[in-house]
């Protein structure tokens, strides 16, 4: 297994675009969680699924942000009409029911100019 | 709420030992969790406490007092690759982990 796998690694869009991003988690994994992550700061929880369930979502998701995880494998992360706060590295993580061992992929880091 | 607390910075000679503290509070406590960070890089898992302790795994231990609401990370026989950020983090409520902002630490020469 190769791990936790994110894509695009960078992405660099203006304000008020629409940008998605894909995560792809450990094959056995069946919890999935997204987190934000800026400079000098720990990671920010966002979001989790357990399989295709979204359990959890953080008061920082506004209703500009969404997450899928159809399949309960892969998931996206959508933020629509960016703006400049939301530049940040966007990090997504897995792991089984045991869920105190998440393992990260590499993130996606947001540039909005 | 989730409140937890470290150190901004430190600096340690490479050979020596460190201690990273970490103090937490929470209503309900599920354990207690050490990440490792390098710059530009995702975390990695260190540790977890569940019970009141010292566990040692190589060069590193963390420790835990449940009714002090505190954590040490110890690092023994510092090494320059051992500079990074290290992340302590809890569980609340239905949040899988809440991070702290990290201890950034400098090993020099």
């Amino acid at each position: 297994d190769t791990g936790v796998s994110q894509d695009p690694r960078h992405k660099i869009t203006k304000r008020g675009q629409n940008v998605t991003f894909r995560c792809d988690p450990i094959s056995e994994h069946n919890r999935l969680y997204w987190y934000r992550q800026t400079l000098g700061q720990g990671p920010e929880f966002l979001t989790y699924f357990q399989n295709e369930a979204q359990l959890e979502k953080s008061r920082l998701l506004s209703d500009r942000f969404s997450a899928e995880r159809p399949k309960g494998s892969f998931s996206t992360l959508e933020i629509q009409r960016t703006e400049q706060g939301d530049s940040a590295m966007y990090l997504c993580a897995s792991s089984d029911d045991r869920y105190y061992e998440q393992y990260f992929g590499p993130g996606t880091r947001l540039t909005v100019t | 709420g989730q409140n937890i607390d470290q150190p901004t910075e430190m600096t340690a000679t490479e050979g020596a030992i460190v201690q990273i503290n970490c103090t937490y509070q929470t209503s309900g406590f599920n354990g207690l969790f050490w990440y490792q960070q390098h710059a530009g890089e995702a975390p990695t898992f260190l540790s977890y406490n569940v019970l009141d302790g010292l566990e040692e795994k190589g060069r590193f231990s963390s420790f835990l007092s449940r009714s002090k609401g505190y954590s040490y990370l110890l690092l023994k026989e510092l090494q320059m690759k051992d500079s990074a950020s290290y992340l302590c983090a809890v569980p609340s409520g239905n949040t899988p982990l809440v991070f702290g902002k990290g201890t950034r630490l400098s090993v020099i020469a």
